[in-house]
């Protein structure tokens, strides 16, 4: 199975702030990489899918980009709904696997 | 509006079974590969199984193959998850997620996700 490593585990940040998560694969996956937000006792929230793509109706302060086997979640302007935890997915072969989150937490 | 959700967790002895079922409403459920997805407690994530939209593709976690199930009712409208010789470490939340639209491709991003059922293994 394809591991999927995410950086940081954990972070804080202030409102406004930028904020970047990485995530590496453990080989190739080209483009077939998805994120997600997780607030505690909900279920996870599709951000970004084909590694760039935002989905539909998320707000464009947040953004994806990489290919192959780094990639990356920017949030431009940190605001207070964005207090989550984050993963990624690759989904280019089988199994389906995700990071192990990156929790964003307040300073 | 677009919604799954699921149903059917609980306490369950270590051996014992479960069925969980998740019901879709507001989209073409005949159209989507759908998935298992679940997170045991304060775990991260990790994909069960899915299936192909008409049932005949099915793919599984190797730590549950075996012992679980997936399978469909279109014409209900339904996902289910059988699970028998069920572990402690199957403890999790169980989420059913939409899966891929494209009938050749199994695995895609999930892009609408149930609320969860809690499944609980223990003596």
């Amino acid at each position: 199975a394809i591991r999927m490593t995410q950086s940081p585990s954990s972070l804080s940040a202030s409102t406004g702030d930028r904020v970047t998560i990485t995530c590496r694969a453990s080989q190739g996956i080209s483009s077939y990489l998805a994120w997600y937000q997780q607030k505690p006792g909900k279920a996870p929230k599709l951000l970004i899918y084909a590694a760039s793509t935002l989905q539909s109706g998320v707000p464009s302060r947040f953004s994806g980009s990489g290919s192959g086997t780094d990639f990356t979640l920017t949030i431009s302007c940190l605001q207070s709904e964005d207090f989550a935890t984050y993963y990624c997915q690759q989904y280019y072969s089988y199994p389906p696997t995700f990071g192990q989150g990156t929790k964003v937490e307040i300073k | 509006e677009v919604q799954l959700v699921e149903s059917g967790g609980g306490l369950v002895q270590p051996g014992g079974s479960l069925r969980l079922s998740c019901a879709a409403s507001g989209f073409t459920f005949s159209s989507y590969w759908m998935s298992w997805v679940r997170q045991a407690p304060g775990k991260g994530l990790e994909w069960v199984a899915n299936i192909k939209q008409d049932g005949s593709e099915k793919y599984y976690v190797d730590s549950v193959k075996g012992r679980f199930t997936i399978s469909r009712d279109n014409a209900k409208n339904s996902l289910y998850l059988q699970m028998n010789s069920l572990r402690a470490e199957d403890t999790a939340v169980y989420y059913c997620a939409r899966d891929s639209a494209r009938i050749a491709v199994a695995f895609d991003a999930f892009d609408i996700w149930g609320q969860g059922t809690m499944v609980t293994v223990s003596s």
